[in-house]
């Protein structure tokens, strides 16, 4: 399979505490997109870093991405109760219209 | 509009059954996507359309059956499905990917029932 993998699977951590989330991908990369989804609800696009980036900002979003190591981690920081959710890295070959989510990180932040 | 819309938000059905799962956008993007999720798992690609054309269709059994019409509209044509189909059904879109930047919006999702 060319499934990412992220860790860990589930994470609780309290209000205002950060949350570090890892992805490990298997094949070349044009660049790697980190998304969040609400449970039973769709995915939403939170950042993406491309293969020649090696770190990106985005609010209280943090982006690290290795190619070397082919993984890349996604640091939450002053984390609220509303980041609960899943959280998914999908990587792009550029090849195709594909792209190959991360088995996903549970995050429940408590109030 | 950074919206896409699917329909209906709850389906049930029986294995005999033929539905449809409907699903819109109007952001010009000519990319569109099914894919199907399983509880705590990542969504799995099924098919995408490229230009109304269907480029990607991941070994999907016929009993779903996709269907672009135009470029804003995409639909999911299911017949004599079996349980272990019951799923969350997400649809998405993206520009054409020519750039070489895919990112993809997602609706909301059909949750799909088979007794």
């Amino acid at each position: 399979s060319q499934q990412g993998e992220e860790d860990p699977q589930a994470l609780s951590i309290q209000e205002g505490e950060n949350a570090t989330m890892n992805c490990s991908y298997k094949t070349s990369i044009n660049n790697l997109q980190w998304y969040r989804q609400n449970s039973g609800r769709g995915l939403v696009h939170l950042i993406l870093i491309r293969s020649n980036e090696r770190e990106k900002h985005s609010g209280r979003l943090r982006v690290t991405l290795d190619t070397s190591k082919k993984s890349s981690s996604l640091l939450i920081t002053a984390s609220r109760a509303a980041d609960t959710a899943s959280y998914f890295c999908a990587t792009d070959s550029g090849a195709t219209n594909k792209l190959i989510f991360g088995t996903g990180t549970l995050l429940a932040v408590q109030p | 509009d950074t919206e896409v819309t699917q329909t209906p938000k709850h389906l049930v059905m029986g294995m005999t059954n033929k539905k449809s799962l409907k699903c819109e956008q109007h952001m010009g993007h000519r990319a569109m996507y099914w894919y199907k999720q399983k509880a705590k798992k990542p969504p799995e690609l099924m098919f995408v359309y490229s230009y109304e054309k269907l480029s990607i269709n991941e070994s999907v059994p016929s009993r779903f059956s996709p269907e672009c019409p135009n470029s804003s509209l995409l639909n999911l044509h299911l017949h004599a499905l079996q349980p272990e189909d019951s799923a969350l059904y997400l649809c998405a879109s993206s520009q054409d990917g020519s750039s070489g930047i895919n990112i993809q919006y997602f609706g909301a999702g059909t949750r799909l029932s088979v007794l």
